[in-house]
């Protein structure tokens, strides 16, 4: 187990739907990381916190967006939920600064939206 | 990233014998790599990391090498089994840079 633990693990949402999706990262980790992925394909970026500042987007629309708290913890928002936004959602952390070190995922929240 | 939909590419061997898996990578400004392994329903799960002044690097049963003149890494799993069987991908990433760019996976299937 990596100490990355998100919730919930699986939600059913209608299109049209917001949906909350929360990560709490391995304890000593500042930077908190989301990746979109789509089944049978590679984790995609979404956007990464650092000390609670945005820190980096990948090629996402505007509808997704997060929030970290001051303990770390983070939370991945999307709007007007499309159905292809079902895919496994995964929050991985790392201590971040100038140095790269390893990023350790959670087990990952399966949105299916209907 | 590109799409490989449910057609990854796959590897089966005998358990037993050595694995190894290929990626190659994208971004020759790339200086940080990592092989996750991902089981179905799990998140990826970190295997071995290696820096781009490094061309090789061990772990327990595992080894990483990297060759950058043609933007190539590869896993070498030794005495596969059963508990191997997953998808692994290769990522990589820049000094600086926020993003873990994933490979394409590959499945691996460990035959008794």
């Amino acid at each position: 187990e990596t100490g990355v633990t998100q919730s919930p693990t699986h939600l059913i949402k209608t299109r049209g739907q917001q949906v909350t999706l929360r990560c709490s990262s391995q304890s000593g980790h500042n930077t908190v990381s989301w990746y979109q992925q789509a089944l049978g394909q590679g984790p995609q970026f979404i956007f990464q916190y650092y000390r609670e500042e945005e820190n980096g987007r990948g090629n996402f629309p505007p509808r997704f967006s997060g929030l970290q708290f001051p303990n770390y913890s983070s939370e991945l928002n999307v709007n007007a939920l499309e159905l292809d936004d079902s895919a496994l959602y995964l929050c991985a952390s790392n201590q971040g600064g100038v140095q790269n070190t390893e990023a350790f995922f959670g087990q990952g929240t399966r949105l299916t939206v209907v | 990233g590109e799409s490989v939909g449910l057609h990854l590419p796959t590897l089966s061997v005998q358990e037993g014998d050595n694995s190894i898996i290929n990626c190659a990578y994208s971004n020759s400004a790339s200086d940080y790599f990592i092989w996750y392994k991902q089981e179905s329903g799990k998140g990826p799960q970190f295997i071995i990391d290696i820096r781009s002044n490094m061309d090789k690097r061990q772990g327990q049963r595992v080894t990483v090498l990297l060759n950058k003149t043609v933007k190539h890494l590869s896993l070498q799993i030794a005495a596969t089994q059963p508990g191997d069987s997953a998808v692994y991908f290769c990522a990589e990433k820049v000094e600086g840079a926020q993003k873990l760019v994933f490979g394409q996976g590959t499945r691996l299937t460990i035959n008794p």
